[in-house]
């Protein structure tokens, strides 16, 4: 059962545009969200997490924003670079459990 | 603080054999998950340990099994290995249950 939907599950996007990836969530109980970045042959690494008593966390060019009623939570990645071109993963956690959507490849074209 | 190891990185074996997988997680976290990745599939959750003992079991056949020692380490046995077993196996620690993974580079199988 997949508790974690994530869309698109591919992404083009021109070097300096806006990149955004949505997830959308099924269970309330889930209290930590989480993104994850991985480039070929390397594990995910930890990009940026939320927490839903905010909507909205900036970390450089990397924004979670956060719908609580909607259950939904998404990445921008502003002023995209070639450098980002990775797959995303989104994933949402609570205690003794984390759940990770599909993933999305994001190719950004110089 | 070093990060998640897994060993070895890469690992060729033949229909029917088994495989152990190991992985060393970082100091002073307690929770390690192991993952299935495949090209299309996500991270497909296959078991978590805590404190030496299986918490959360995801859907794999009982040819796949783990344990976790005492020190955290954990170790990821798949048995009368298939085609399909093949893959990037990703193995993750983190302090608490359901707190923040931090992965290892994984462990890719091909199983011929």
């Amino acid at each position: 059962q997949q508790q974690v939907k994530q869309s698109p599950q591919s992404l083009i996007v021109q070097k300096g545009g806006i990149s955004i990836i949505n997830c959308a969530y099924e269970n309330t109980a889930f209290d930590y969200f989480p993104w994850y970045q991985q480039f070929p042959g390397k594990g995910p690494a930890l990009l940026i997490a939320i927490r839903p008593d905010v909507s909205e966390k900036k970390e450089g060019r990397f924004t979670i924003s956060f719908n609580k009623s909607a259950k939904q939570f998404s990445l921008h990645i502003m002023d995209s670079q070639p450098g980002d071109s990775a797959t995303y993963f989104c994933a949402a956690s609570k205690t003794n459990d984390m759940r990770f959507g599909a993933g999305t490849r994001l190719t950004v074209k110089p | 603080k070093a990060g998640v190891t897994q060993t070895p990185r890469y690992l060729i074996k033949t229909r029917g054999q088994q495989v152990t997988l190991s992985c060393s997680p970082i100091s002073g976290h307690r929770s390690v998950s192991w993952y299935q990745q495949t090209p299309g599939q996500g991270l497909q959750f296959l078991f978590e340990y805590f404190s030496e003992t299986q918490r959360n079991k995801g859907n794999f056949p009982g040819r796949f099994s783990g344990r976790q020692f005492s020190n955290s380490r954990s170790e990821m046995n798949v048995s009368t290995l298939e085609l399909g077993d093949s893959a990037l196996y990703l193995c993750a620690s983190s302090l608490r249950q359901g707190w923040t993974q931090y992965f290892g580079p994984g462990t890719r199988l091909l199983v011929l």
